[in-house]
């Protein structure tokens, strides 16, 4: 019982590559979320998906793209990375508003 | 859309003393509100929630309470050990789907 993984836990990029940060959850929670941490910002949405086969905006999605492959599965796509994107990004799923959160995948955008 | 203030920034509390932490939140249709710790280095963890129809809720050395016509809620951690050292956030939803997170406490218990 892993409850909520992701990939990679590091990883570095030169502006303008792209790179899937990926998810997976086997806490069979309907909803899955990414947010990203920077210094004195708390955490912010990015992206959601409230069931299978849905997905919303959160408060900061430009530069981001999301898929909901499966009940188990959220990735983040970032199709051409920015020095703003460096920062700590985390998947999280949840049921009933608790959410429960990843280990994190540290990028950085050079 | 739901904006949380969190204050204070920072805490610095002697071991054994009482911290408190207090968000304010601006959507008067939240009716819940989670706090999370963070070690440095690890990721947020649930460690006690409240909803709009309670009042107060406690787990040990840690509760919440809640006032809805002032539209804000804390979190009391009596007996601080150094083990509380961490960062705090408070969050607060209306949907039981998105949260909205304050900026976060830094808590430092001095031995």
């Amino acid at each position: 019982n892993a409850g909520v993984t992701q990939t990679p836990k590091f990883q570095v990029l030169k502006t303008g590559q792209s790179m899937t940060l990926q998810c997976a959850q086997d806490m069979n929670h309907n909803s899955m979320y990414w947010y990203r941490q920077d210094p004195g910002m708390g955490l912010r949405l990015i992206y959601y998906s409230a069931s299978e086969g849905t997905t919303d905006k959160g408060e900061v999605p430009n530069g981001y793209n999301v898929s909901r492959l499966n009940k188990r599965e959220f990735s983040l796509r970032l199709e051409s990375a920015a020095p703003s994107q460096t920062s700590v990004y985390f998947c999280a799923t949840g049921q009933a508003g608790e959410q429960y959160f990843g280990p994190g995948t540290r990028l950085t955008v050079t | 859309g739901e904006n949380v203030e969190q204050h204070p920034s920072t805490l610095s509390v002697q071991e054994g003393d009482s911290a408190v932490i207090k968000c304010t939140y601006s959507d008067s249709a939240s009716n819940y509100f989670p706090w999370y710790k963070q070690e440095l280095g690890k990721r947020p963890q649930l460690i006690i929630d409240i909803r709009s129809n309670v009042g107060e809720k406690k787990d040990q050395r840690i509760a919440v309470t809640l006032n809805k016509t002032a539209k804000h809620f804390s979190l009391h951690i009596t007996e601080t050990q150094p083990e509380d050292s961490a960062v705090y956030f408070c969050a607060a939803s209306y949907d039981d789907y998105k949260l909205s997170f304050g900026a976060g406490t830094t808590v430092t218990v001095r031995a």
